[in-house]
């Protein structure tokens, strides 16, 4: 079972446009992280954000985390069509190290 | 660094016929799991191991799949016999235990077609 829900399931924007993609979840958590994955590629680590933080910043990429709303957001500034690919929350509950993936947002980035 | 390596990258099988993938970690990593993702979604947790013995099997459907990580390296997933249902993509991932925050390192994956 997926403990997470990804908004919107499809985006598609202009390069050099900015992407957020949402993420909520059900149950209390250690921390969240953001994976990338290109088609038919593995999943990438892009940034994690512990459950006491509320922002974290790694390039173009902002994520925000908002415990009370058990939400989270990932946003891309001046994509790029190398950004295309589908994005992952994963979630990291307190018991034990199992992390639990939403179901993803496709992005798709036109040159 | 060599990153997680899979074989084979792409099976096509009959039903009711057996099936290996096999998953190297990155060296050094005690820690590997097995996932399955179904075209759409996300990926969901088979197995995870801690060297050699398995800590997390709850999600792995015992009566047709099975999987073993003998000296606690490389790993090995298997189904048998395989159902239509199976046809998804299976990844292995590594990480470093002991690293609190651990991020997982995942290899390309095998995508398993049964027809």
């Amino acid at each position: 079972s997926q403990q997470g829900e990804e908004d919107p399931q499809a985006l598609s924007i202009q390069e050099g446009e900015n992407a957020t993609m949402n993420c909520s979840y059900k149950t209390s958590i250690n921390n969240l992280q953001w994976y990338r994955q290109n088609s038919g590629r593995g999943l990438v680590h892009l940034i994690l954000i512990r459950s006491n933080e509320r922002e974290k910043h790694s390039g173009r990429l902002r994520v925000t985390l908002d415990t009370s709303k058990k939400s989270s957001s990932l946003l891309i500034t001046a994509s790029r069509a190398a950004d295309t690919a589908s994005y992952f929350c994963a979630t990291r509950t307190n018991q034990g190290g199992k992390l639990i993936f939403g179901q993803g947002t496709e992005l798709s980035v036109k040159p | 660094e060599a990153g997680v390596v899979q074989s084979p990258r792409y099976k096509i099988i009959e039903k009711k016929q057996p099936v290996a993938f096999w998953c190297n970690p990155i060296s050094g990593h005690n820690t590997l799991y097995w996932y399955l993702q179904n075209l759409g979604q996300g990926p969901e947790l088979l197995i995870r191991y801690e060297n050699e013995e398995a800590v997390d099997d709850s999600q792995l459907p015992k009566d047709r799949f099975s999987a073993e990580r003998l000296k606690g390296v490389d790993s090995t997933l298997k189904i048998q016999p395989a159902e239509l249902g199976d046809s998804a993509v299976y990844l292995c991932a590594s990480s470093l235990a002991g690293k609190r925050y651990n991020e997982q390192f995942f290899g390309p994956g095998t995508r398993l077609t049964v027809l």
